[in-house]
């Protein structure tokens, strides 16, 4: 398997322009995860999803911040309008169904925005 | 909800001595405790993982240890090598209703020094 698939790998875009990070997670894996990662607040849960349904989307910043799963292979995570503060790197993870199953993450997305 | 505190936030050692790192969470019914490595410009990739079930599990030169009374757990590397200097994260995963989320610890540098 080639593992979880992110795109793009680095994304440079204006304030208030619209991103959207994409992911394929692992085949047979039912979790997907979206992390963000930043030096000040480390690795932060976003939201996740079990069979395509968004679980918990507690930690989602904002509303200008969303995620859809359309089917068992692909998921997005879009921001719109985006903000310097967004700046980060974003993390897709997949996992089996259970809760002692490790994360198995992508290479990320590196998000910076001017 | 779970809150993961780990320590040192920094850790420089001098090569062939052990590393230790220790973490502690808030929930208990965390029962699935990851520990991830994460090298410069990379994803995080699991290293070693304790079930609630298990006090002490060891992999070669890793070893991790639960606490479940204290809640909290420890990675141990021995004989440490250059190329252990990375960021170590631990984790706890729990059930949640309808899927289990998992919650990362700030992260440890790890410098060895030859």
């Amino acid at each position: 398997d080639a593992g979880v698939i992110q795109s793009p790998r680095h994304e440079v875009t204006e304030m208030g322009q619209e991103v959207t990070l994409r992911c394929k997670p692992i085949s047979g894996h039912d979790y997907l995860f979206w992390y963000r990662q930043t030096m000040m607040r480390g690795l932060e849960l976003l939201i996740y999803f079990n069979n395509n349904v968004p679980i918990d989307d507690s930690g989602m910043p904002e509303d200008r911040f969303s995620a859809k799963m359309p089917n068992a292979s692909f998921s997005t995570l879009k921001i719109q309008p985006s903000e310097p503060r967004d700046s980060a790197v974003y993390f897709c993870a997949s996992s089996f169904s259970s809760y002692n199953s490790p994360l198995h993450f992508g290479n990320g997305t590196r998000l910076t925005v001017t | 909800g779970e809150n993961v505190e780990q320590h040192p936030s920094t850790l420089s050692v001098q090569e062939g001595d052990s590393a230790v790192i220790k973490c502690t969470y808030s929930d208990s019914a965390s029962n699935y405790f990851p520990w991830y490595k994460q090298e410069l410009g990379k994803r995080p990739q699991l290293i070693i993982d304790i079930r609630s079930n298990v006090g002490e599990k060891k992999d070669q030169r890793i070893a991790v240890t639960l606490n479940k009374t204290a809640k909290h757990f420890s990675l141990h590397i021995t004989e440490t090598q250059p190329e252990d200097s990375a960021v170590y994260f631990c984790a706890a995963s729990m059930g949640d209703t309808g899927g289990f989320k998992t919650i990362f610890g700030a992260g440890t540098r790890l410098f060895v020094k030859a």
